[in-house]
Formats: C-alpha cells, structure tokens, sequence
C-alpha cells in the first residue's frame, strides 16, 4: 500500500544553520509523483516542488534543494542557511497513476523552526 | 495565480448543529478536495469531486457529506457536528487533464471547533 513517512516531527535550528527534512515512501507503482509543500502559521498550503518517478535529478532553487533517490525511496528536502522565514510545517506527498488518480497521501509533516 | 478561498478562517460551533464549510476556486479547476487536518496525523482526504454533482469518498468520510452544484465551488457539510470534528479544514483543487501529476492549490483553511 502508498504510505509516507516524515519520521522528523519536529526539528529546532538556529538562524543560518542547513536542515534537512526526510520523506521516505512506498509505493508499488512504477510511475508516480513527489510533492513537498509549505504550511507557514497562516495555515495555507504552498506548493514547493514536484518531482516524477522517471527524473532522478537533484534540484535546486534558491536556498532549497531536492535529493530524489528511488533505491532508497526518499525525496528529502534541504534548506541551506535557514532563516526564520523558513519557519513552517512542511508536508511531503505522493500521487500515483491508477485509480483515483488524483488524491495525494500525505506525510504527517515536519514542523520546523528557526530561532534567530 | 490560483486562488482557492474559504468562506471562515475560524468557526465555532455547537455539538449537534449543521455545519457548512465553503470553498470557491477561480481557475476552472475540475477537481476539488476537502482534507482535515489534525497533529500528528498530517492530512486526510474526505471527500472529493472531479465534476459538478460528482463525489467520491476519501478516507475519512464519515460524519461528513458535499454538495458540488457549480464548478468553482465545493460545500462540505457536517450534519451534525461532534467535538471529534474540531480540525483544521483545507479545501484544495486542481486539473483533471494531467492526472497524478497534477498540482493541488490549497485554501487558507477553516479552523472550527465544536463544543
């Protein structure tokens, strides 16, 4: 069955420090598609990244970089020199091709926080 | 940009009221999702619908029904509200024409509690 795992539920850096969020996740179809999205204390959900399972590429934008690797089903996230903007709980996700295509499972999310 | 918009931040209501959770989208979107949200447990889907008068169940549907009568608007409806629905409440939508792969747009949220 599809599940994700964000074993980190909480994680405290100082201000400048790189951080990385794991997600870990099972799946049994052979194409499928990686999401992480941001929840400041507003609550709204913003979309950050999405990946599928055919693109192995590391990416970067900014301060955030991606490390998709499917032998070890893990797409976890960096923030390098955080700053307390980056506070947040972030919310990995995965989205499979089959039936009820369209519905997400989430992780249980990562609150990080940044203390200046 | 997509704009996806809640009709209450926050809600508090009374054991046994009916209860209605409103979501507009301006993109035209086909599908749209209600989640509730709760620590520790992340995000569940309820209910949701690719089409207008169209639903499917999530995970969780139970104590919950929708009513989807226009495109850009999503009503999720508690017919009789518990204090085990306090939760945060995120509506979402998104294309149909991509599948899996297409991105969720999500609203601010509706945070209600029942008493």
């Amino acid at each position: 069955a599809q599940k994700v795992t964000q074993a980190q539920t909480e994680i405290s850096v100082v201000e400048k420090e790189d951080v990385t969020l794991d997600c870990v996740y099972e799946t049994r179809d052979t194409t499928y598609y990686l999401f992480w999205y941001k929840q400041p204390p507003s609550g709204e959900l913003v979309f950050l990244i999405r990946r599928n399972s055919f693109d192995e590429q590391n990416e970067i934008s900014g301060r955030y970089s991606w490390n998709f690797q499917k032998s070890t089903s893990s797409f976890n996230f960096t923030i390098t020199a955080s700053q307390v903007v980056d506070s947040a709980v972030y919310f990995c996700a995965l989205s499979e091709a089959g039936p009820g295509t369209y519905k997400y499972i989430f992780g249980t999310g990562t609150r990080l926080k940044v203390l200046a | 940009d997509v704009k996806v918009t809640q009709s209450s931040r926050y809600l508090v209501k009374r054991t046994g009221e009916k209860v209605f959770l409103e979501c507009v989208q301006d993109m035209d979107h086909e599908n749209m999702f209600w989640y509730r949200q709760d620590p520790g447990l992340g995000l569940r889907l309820i209910y949701f619908s690719y089409d207008v008068k169209m639903k499917e169940k999530g995970d969780i549907p139970e104590g919950y029904s929708v009513s989807r009568e226009k495109k850009e608007r999503f009503s999720l409806i508690l017919e009789s509200a518990s204090t085990n629905q306090t939760s945060m409440y995120l509506c979402a939508s998104s294309l149909i024409a991509g599948g899996p792969r297409e991105t969720q747009y999500f609203g601010p949220g509706t945070r209600l509690l029942v008493l």
